[in-house]
């Protein structure tokens, strides 16, 4: 069974450039998650997806950071304009359910803004 | 809201030593408890979990009991290896509606020969 797959790995980006991540998740898992995990950290959970719908988004900073999952299946997360703090590895994850199961994590995107 | 605790690392052990890291969570309901692993520069991996209490989770020679009591769970390993260093983070999921993941800081292990 393939995994959650994350591109690019890495990148570096001037402060106020724009950045885009995207995530494939595991065949027929409804639910997807992007976390952003801060060096040192344990991750935080930036946007929770059930199909196409959004259901958490408490903690995206709606002023610059936003995400869409396209047809229940792909998503993207996008960054306009970056900030310092921004630097941090941003990882995808997908579960078959809502409740109770385990999540599967892609190996994330390191981003580093400058 | 939900939330987890995890003892500050770093833990630094010998090979062959028991390894213990602490956990202990707050949340509304019966959660399911998980413990992720994260190797350095990759993903986190699940390493083991329990879905109600007294269940007792294992995997690769870790184990961690689901303590509704004390709200636990603590890994154990009786001998750990040096390629067992790395960053275990534990966490949490509630069993009702949209239920968020949410992980306590990561406490990181590193075993020397």
């Amino acid at each position: 069974e393939a995994g959650v797959a994350q591109s690019p790995r890495y990148k570096i980006i001037e402060k106020r450039q724009s950045v885009a991540f995207w995530c494939n998740p595991i065949s027929g898992h409804a639910t997807l998650y992007w976390y952003q995990q801060i060096l040192g950290q344990g991750p935080k959970l930036l946007i929770q997806f059930q199909n196409n719908g959004v259901v958490d988004d408490s903690q995206l900073p709606k002023d610059r950071f936003s995400a869409e999952r396209l047809k229940g299946v792909d998503s993207t997360l996008k960054i306009q304009p970056a900030k310092l703090e921004d630097s941090a590895v941003y990882l995808c994850a997908s579960s078959l359910g809502s409740t109770g199961t385990e999540a599967f994590f892609g190996q994330g995107t390191r981003l580093t803004v400058v | 809201g939900d939330s987890v605790t995890q003892m500050e690392g770093p833990v630094t052990l010998s090979e062959e030593a028991f390894l213990t890291i602490n956990c202990t969570y707050t949340a509304t309901g019966y959660p399911s408890l998980f413990w992720y692993v994260q190797y350095p520069g990759e993903g986190l991996q699940l390493l083991l979990k329990a879905t109600k209490a007294d269940d007792k989770g294992s995997n690769k020679g870790f184990e961690a009991t689901y303590r509704k009591e004390t709200t636990s769970f603590h890994l154990e390993k009786g001998s750990v290896q040096v390629s067992d260093s790395a960053v275990y983070f534990c966490a949490l999921r509630t069993n009702s509606g949209y239920s968020t993941l949410t992980f306590g800081k990561g406490t990181m292990l590193l075993v020397s020969p």
